[in-house]
C-alpha cells in the first residue's frame, strides 16, 4: 500500500524549460514533505522541503508547492540545467511517521540539451 | 568530510554466508537508519534507532539485525544471506528523530549482490 505515489517513472524536459514533478500522499497525519535527488550509483541528496502550514517554499530554482486538501505537491524547476537529470523522490513524513519518512518510488527527470 | 559513510559500497558474496554493512555519521544526530532500495527501486525503511534505541523495526526477517555501539554508528549484520537479498541498503541520519520536521541525510550505499 503506498503512502507516496509518484505516477510519472519518468519525465523528459528541454534545457531552459520548466520541469514539473508530482506527488501524491494519501496518510492526512504527514505533516512536513521533502524532496530528494538521485545520481546513479550515489546516495539520495536533500533538495527542498515544505510543511503543512505552508503552500509554497522556494530555494533558487527549486520550487515545492503544497495543497494539503488534495493531497499533492509538486516539485518545479526553472530553469531546468542538463545537471538536473536525475531520479527524484518525493518523501512524507509526520503524524505516527514522526521518526520515520515514507518515499515515493521516484520519477526519473532527463534534461535534454 | 563525508557526513554518513557507509561501508563496504560494494559487496558481492555468496548464498549462505553472513556480512556486516557498517555506518557512521558525524552530523551529531540522534537518529539514524537504514532503508532498502529493492529491485522496483523503491526506498523501503528497515530500522531507526535514536540515541541507540531502536525505535523502528519494520517486518524484515531476523537474520537482519542492527547494531548500534553509540548514537554515531548504525551497523546491519546480515546472516544467511538469500538471492532475494540482492538490493542496495542506504543509511541515513536525521537530527531529532522523534519531532516531524526534520531532514534525513543519506550516505552513498552498499551495493549487495548475492550469488
Amino acid at each position: 500500500d503506498q503512502q507516496v505515489k509518484q505516477n510519472s517513472p519518468s519525465l523528459s524536459v528541454q534545457e531552459g524549460r520548466i520541469s514539473i514533478l508530482n506527488c501524491d500522499y494519501t496518510n492526512s497525519m504527514f505533516d512536513y514533505f521533502l524532496w530528494y535527488k538521485k545520481y546513479p550509483a550515489e546516495g539520495p541528496t536533500f533538495l527542498i522541503s515544505i510543511s503543512s502550514i505552508k503552500d509554497k517554499n522556494e530555494d533558487g530554482r527549486f520550487t515545492v508547492f503544497l495543497n494539503k486538501s488534495a493531497k499533492h505537491l509538486s516539485l518545479h524547476i526553472v530553469p531546468s540545467q542538463p545537471g538536473d537529470s536525475a531520479v527524484y523522490f518525493c518523501a512524507a513524513s509526520g503524524g505516527n511517521y514522526g521518526q520515520n519518512f515514507v518515499f515515493g518510488p521516484g520519477t526519473r527527470l532527463s534534461v535534454l540539451p | 568530510d563525508t557526513a554518513v559513510s557507509q561501508t563496504p559500497k560494494y559487496l558481492v558474496t555468496q548464498m549462505g554466508n553472513d556480512k556486516s554493512i557498517k555506518c557512521e555519521q558525524n552530523l551529531g544526530h540522534d537518529t539514524m537508519y537504514w532503508y532498502k532500495q529493492d529491485s522496483k527501486k523503491f526506498l523501503k525503511i528497515m530500522f531507526s534507532y535514536n540515541n541507540k534505541e531502536l525505535i523502528i523495526n519494520e517486518t524484515v526477517p531476523n537474520r537482519f539485525s542492527p547494531k548500534s555501539p553509540d548514537k554515531a554508528h548504525l551497523n546491519l549484520h546480515i546472516n544467511s544471506l538469500e538471492l532475494g537479498d540482492s538490493a542496495v541498503y542506504f543509511c541515513a541520519s536525521s537530527p531529532r528523530g522523534r519531532i516531524s520536521g526534520n531532514t534525513i541525510y543519506f550516505g552513498e550505499g552498499s551495493w549487495l549482490t548475492v550469488v
